[in-house]
């Protein structure tokens, strides 16, 4: 079945150290997307890619990285510049030929700083 | 750009209809959508209307669209324990395919 896989589900990070949340779809899309949620925030967008080798920067980009080598993949990288990385973090992906235009979204990980 | 504006808390009775509403400023959206997450997962898309639609029926949900006040609304008949989440409206802004979502409405359903 077609999908999007976030790994892991939990991570843990100490202070000072870089962290990859990992994103990985087979929908054959195009565009990807990912998002942080804090309780009462909703979803706000760090970074986007709508094609390989390009990717935009979102509402709250700084202290995260990205890297869009290949279509299926799209890895977040949270860097220690990041203050306040503990959140959940949602990956999602949007195909042009998906009739609706809607997104699909992974399962989400966890990141908590220790 | 885009703003789309929901009531952040719902609590109904097992049984009952629940509505949750969504306010949004850009009126070019071609697709809206509303979906759903439960505790601790990713989002599902559970339904969504096309702007030329008033209203759009599937089982228990029913989607409103006003396009003239700007207004969406979700409706879930006979509300379920199961239906306990948070809804998220979602509508693309002008010329774009982008999403902006509300912030979501926690639905807690009373048995």
């Amino acid at each position: 079945d077609g999908g999007i896989t976030q790994s892991p589900k939990y991570l843990f990070r100490k202070e000072g150290q870089n962290v990859t949340l990992s994103c990985e779809q087979n929908l054959n899309h195009d565009a990807m997307y990912w998002y942080r949620q804090d309780p009462g925030q909703g979803l706000r967008l760090i970074y986007y890619s709508q094609i390989v080798n390009d990717f935009q920067k979102g509402d709250i980009a700084e202290g995260y990285s990205v890297s869009r080598e290949k279509k299926e993949s799209f890895p977040l990288t949270v860097t220690s510049a990041q203050k306040n990385p503990t959140a959940f973090y949602l990956c999602a992906s949007r195909g042009t030929a998906t009739f609706n235009y809607g997104y699909t979204f992974g399962s989400g990980t966890r990141l908590t700083v220790v | 750009g885009e703003d789309v504006e929901q009531s952040l808390f719902l609590s109904v009775r097992e049984g009952d209809s629940s509505v949750i509403n969504c306010t949004y400023t850009d009126s070019s959206s071609t697709y809206l959508y509303w979906y759903k997450q439960e505790p601790g997962a990713g989002l599902q898309l559970l339904t969504y209307i096309f702007s030329n639609m008033d209203m759009k029926q599937d089982q228990r949900l029913t989607v409103l669209l006003n396009k003239k006040d700007k207004h969406l609304s979700l409706r879930i008949a006979d509300t379920q324990t199961g239906d306990s989440a948070i809804y998220f409206c979602a509508l693309p802004g002008a010329g774009s395919y982008q999403l902006t979502f509300g912030k979501g409405t926690k639905l807690s359903v009373i048995p």
